[in-house]
């Protein structure tokens, strides 16, 4: 099984920082990474596909980068609905996926 | 747009099983370019993927649950359906059923809202 982590576990940012999130894969898995945003009491949302892409209507200041084992999902300005948790995850083993454990991003 | 929601008890006991369905709306659960999920979410936890199933019935389930775990689908409906056996509490999560890509590149573009089932007698 491909093993997903992410740092930090948490952190706190105010409006307008720069966000950046780890994530990072037990082996290669090219670019087939995947970020979603969860909000309390919500499904999960799709931001980024396929390590870089971002998923129709998500705002621009959202971006990924990375492959191979290491990656990052960075928000250029973080806005106040931007606090949530963010999750990766893995499609190389498509259709066994997993997540990594999460990020909570909350107001300084 | 794809539409998708999950339906089943939301209290279940100990050691019995929990039957879920999924009905996919204003989309085809025999389209090839995706398999369909369940996932859950114990409360303040991560998301655990459960398994998958394709619209033509290939099965595929997570390592640590592949004995209880059950997922079928029903073309006529266009619905698909999870049984979760010898349930404990550790099982009490929000169950989310979701599409994924048949494509590695892309991952989950859909979810249901998600459903809380509570694991007690």
């Amino acid at each position: 099984d491909i093993q997903m982590t992410q740092s930090p576990s948490s952190l706190s940012a105010s409006v307008g920082d720069r966000v950046t999130i780890t994530c990072r894969a037990s082996q290669s898995i090219s670019n087939y990474l995947n970020w979603y945003q969860q909000k309390p009491g919500k499904a999960p949302k799709a931001l980024i596909y396929g390590g870089s892409s971002l998923q129709g209507g998500v705002p621009s200041r959202f971006s990924g980068s990375g492959s191979g084992t290491d990656f990052t999902l960075t928000i250029s300005s973080l806005q106040p609905e931007d606090f949530a948790t963010y999750y990766c995850q893995q499609s190389y083993s498509t259709p066994r996926i997993t997540f990594g454990p999460g990020t909570k991003v909350v107001v300084k | 747009q794809l539409q998708l929601q999950e339906s089943g008890p939301r209290l279940v006991k100990p050691s019995e099983t929990l039957s879920l369905t999924c009905t996919v709306s204003n989309g085809s659960i025999s389209d090839n370019t995706y398999y369909w999920d369940w996932i859950r979410q114990p409360p303040g936890k991560g998301l655990e993927w459960l398994g998958s199933i394709y619209f033509r019935g290939s099965t595929y389930y997570n390592p640590s649950l592949k004995s209880r775990v059950t997922i079928s689908v029903d073309t006529s409906e266009n619905r698909f359906s999870l049984k979760l056996s010898s349930l404990t509490a550790a099982d009490t999560a929000v169950y989310f059923c979701a599409r994924l890509s048949y494509r590695s590149s892309s991952g989950i573009d859909s979810w249901g809202p998600g459903t809380l089932v509570t694991v007690s007698s």
